[in-house]
């Protein structure tokens, strides 16, 4: 059973904070990475996606990914309160081309 | 251009009856997923399609679901007869079907069986 752990929080960080957000993986053959961005009663909305080790920066956004830790992560910078949502981390599934296996989710919440 | 499309966007309905959900993918991707999403499971895949083909249907939870895609642009996802514990959100996702490619989301359907 391939899995995605992501720790549920709440996550509260103060406006203007970096939040990190952190997510591990059980399948070493994983070759792709997203973070989503979900509001309460929306759908997923992709924010990130990485594919090598390293760190990927896309404005206030910086994905991070250490394959041999099965570790990746997001940071938000200069938190706001919009950023306030639960996050999802998916990893592709390895083996296939398509399917991803999500987390469950953290919930950030970015106080004013 | 226009995102993936679901409907209904709410549908509540009594045990025993057959519910249909409806997706339009994104034009020109040829991959599309059918998700569920509950507070106690999270997101699960139930099904998805490569080139209108069902590719992986493991994640269907039995036989009461069934799924189609009679062309690329549209696809069911059917349940019947429903059941109270089918009670959750769908969405339906599709990607340009490369590997690794990002998936985009649906609004999803809110479905209650009472």
């Amino acid at each position: 059973q391939k899995e995605v752990e992501q720790n549920s929080g709440p996550l509260s960080v103060p406006e203007g904070a970096i939040a990190s957000l952190n997510c591990t993986y059980s399948d070493r053959v994983s070759q792709s990475f997203f973070w989503y961005r979900q509001y309460s009663g929306k759908s997923p909305e992709l924010i990130m996606s990485i594919y090598s080790n390293g760190d990927k920066e896309d404005g206030r956004f910086t994905a991070q990914l250490n394959k041999a830790s099965q570790y990746v992560s997001l940071l938000i910078r200069d938190s706001q309160p919009s950023d306030s949502a639960t996050y999802l981390c998916a990893v592709n599934s390895g083996g296939s081309n398509y399917k991803l296996t999500f987390g469950k989710g953290t919930l950030l919440t970015v106080n004013p | 251009d226009a995102g993936v499309i679901q409907s209904p966007r709410h549908e509540v309905t009594e045990m025993g009856q057959e519910v249909t959900l409806r997706c339009k993918p994104i034009s020109g991707h040829n991959s599309l997923f059918w998700y569920r999403q509950t507070m106690m499971r999270g997101l699960e895949l139930l099904i998805y399609f490569n080139n209108n083909v069902p590719i992986d249907d493991s994640g269907m939870p039995e036989d009461r679901f069934s799924a189609k895609m009679p062309n690329a642009s549209f696809s069911t996802l059917k349940i019947q007869p429903s059941e109270p514990r089918d009670s959750a959100v769908y969405f339906c996702a599709s990607s340009l079907g490369r590997r690794g490619d990002e998936q985009f989301f649906g609004p999803g359907t809110r479905l209650t069986v009472l």
